[in-house]
This record gives structure tokens, C-alpha cells and sequence, in this order.
């Protein structure tokens, strides 16, 4: 049981490349999240899918698209990398089948826009 | 507009001492409270969470208090240890919106010889 499993780890882009990060996650998990960390910030959600097939906007969404390929992969898209995009990418799962919903991060990504 | 502020923002401790954070927040309606650690290049990951009704909640040598009149939480730390040195996240969820979290900024702490 790997938990939820992001890759890369790390990624260099030049400002204009594209780049999808993978996320999957073996707990047959509903839910799914890409968060972004950011120095002095708290995560900020930039999109999360409630169930496969759905997929909403998050508090920062602007610059990305995402994918819900099926209940166990989320992938997020930079179509075209911007410097400002620069940060800790981390994907996560939650149930949200009964009782207080616990919610389980990957280790993240570290992209750096230059 | 929903917000979790905690302190203090950085903190650095002698081991084996104690140590309290705090959190304070404005989501409302509120569902749920929890606390995270964070280390150093890793993702974050749940040491409790907290509804309404709960006031205390212990694991090993994490507690977490929570106060919904006041709205805010604790989390107290005893006998610390140089694998405590973390990041402590505050994260509050409003019902009805369980796919949406609200973070905290998190309290940086150092556990020291």
C-alpha cells in the first residue's frame, strides 16, 4: 500500500514549457486535490475532483488544467509554465465515505519556473 | 472569508521540554478542525482531527484541545524530541464543504540539544 505517489519529484521548466504532474493513489479513494505551497502561505487548492469524471476549480486555478483519468490517477497540466508558478506542488485523497475525513498527502512536487 | 491563523509562526525548544501552538479561526459553519505535521521536504500528514463535539484529542505525546465557543485549538506537545522539529499545519474544514480545506500558515518547530 504506497499511499498516494507523485511524479517527478523535482522539474526545471522554462518559462513557456509544458509539463503534467502525475498523482495516484491506491486506497480507492473518492476525492482528489492538487494543492500548491508556497513560502509563508498557507496550501492553496487549485483544483480537486470529488469523484471520478468530476472536476472543480479550487482557491488558485488559473495557469492550470487537470485531469481525473480514472479513481486512481489526478494529473495536473501546465500548459505554459510562468515563473509566478514556481512552488511546491502536492497532490492528495480523501474518503468521504462516513465519520470525520481524513486526508492523505503524496511528498510532493518541486517545480521551478525559470 | 474563511481564515485559520496560528502561532507562534516559528518556535525553537530545548528536548524534552513542552510546548503549546495555537490556532484560531473564522470558518464557519465549522465541521472539523485538524492538525498536520509537516517535515522538511515531505507532505503533510494527520496527527488528529477534531468535530464539534470533541474538546480533547490525544495521540502519544500530541494533544489537541479544541474550543468552538472561542474558536480556537491547541496542540501541546510533551517531552519533545528532536523528531518533533516539523511543521505544525492547522486546517479547518466548514460543513458541507468537506473538498475544501481551509490551511493555516503553520508554526515552524525547532527542537534543540
Amino acid at each position: 500500500n504506497a499511499g498516494v505517489t507523485q511524479t517527478p519529484k523535482f522539474q526545471v521548466l522554462k518559462t513557456g514549457q509544458s509539463m503534467t504532474l502525475q498523482c495516484a493513489q491506491d486506497m480507492n479513494h473518492n476525492s482528489m486535490y492538487w494543492y500548491r505551497q508556497d513560502p509563508g502561505m498557507g496550501l492553496r487548492l487549485i483544483y480537486y475532483s470529488a469523484s471520478e469524471g468530476t472536476t472543480d476549480k479550487g482557491e488558485v486555478p488559473n495557469g492550470y488544467n487537470v485531469s481525473r483519468l480514472n479513481k486512481r490517477e489526478f494529473s495536473l497540466r501546465l500548459e505554459s509554465a510562468a515563473p509566478s508558478q514556481t512552488s511546491v506542488y502536492f497532490c492528495a485523497s480523501m474518503t468521504t465515505s462516513g465519520g470525520a475525513y481524513e486526508q492523505y498527502f503524496g511528498p510532493g512536487t518541486r517545480l521551478t519556473v525559470t | 472569508k474563511n481564515q485559520v491563523e496560528q502561532s507562534p509562526q516559528s518556535l525553537i525548544i530545548l528536548e524534552g521540554k513542552n510546548c503549546t501552538l495555537q490556532c484560531n479561526y473564522t470558518v464557519s459553519p465549522f465541521s472539523n478542525l485538524r492538525w498536520y505535521k509537516q517535515d522538511t521536504g515531505r507532505g503533510p500528514v494527520s496527527l488528529t482531527i477534531m468535530t464539534f463535539s470533541e474538546n480533547t484529542k490525544s495521540n502519544g505525546r500530541y494533544t489537541a484541545t479544541l474550543d468552538a465557543d472561542t474558536k480556537q485549538s491547541s496542540l501541546h506537545i510533551t517531552a519533545s524530541q528532536l523528531s518533533d522539529s516539523a511543521s505544525y499545519i492547522c486546517v479547518v474544514s466548514a460543513t458541507g464543504t468537506a473538498s475544501k480545506l481551509t490551511f493555516g500558515t503553520g508554526t515552524r518547530l525547532q527542537v534543540t540539544l
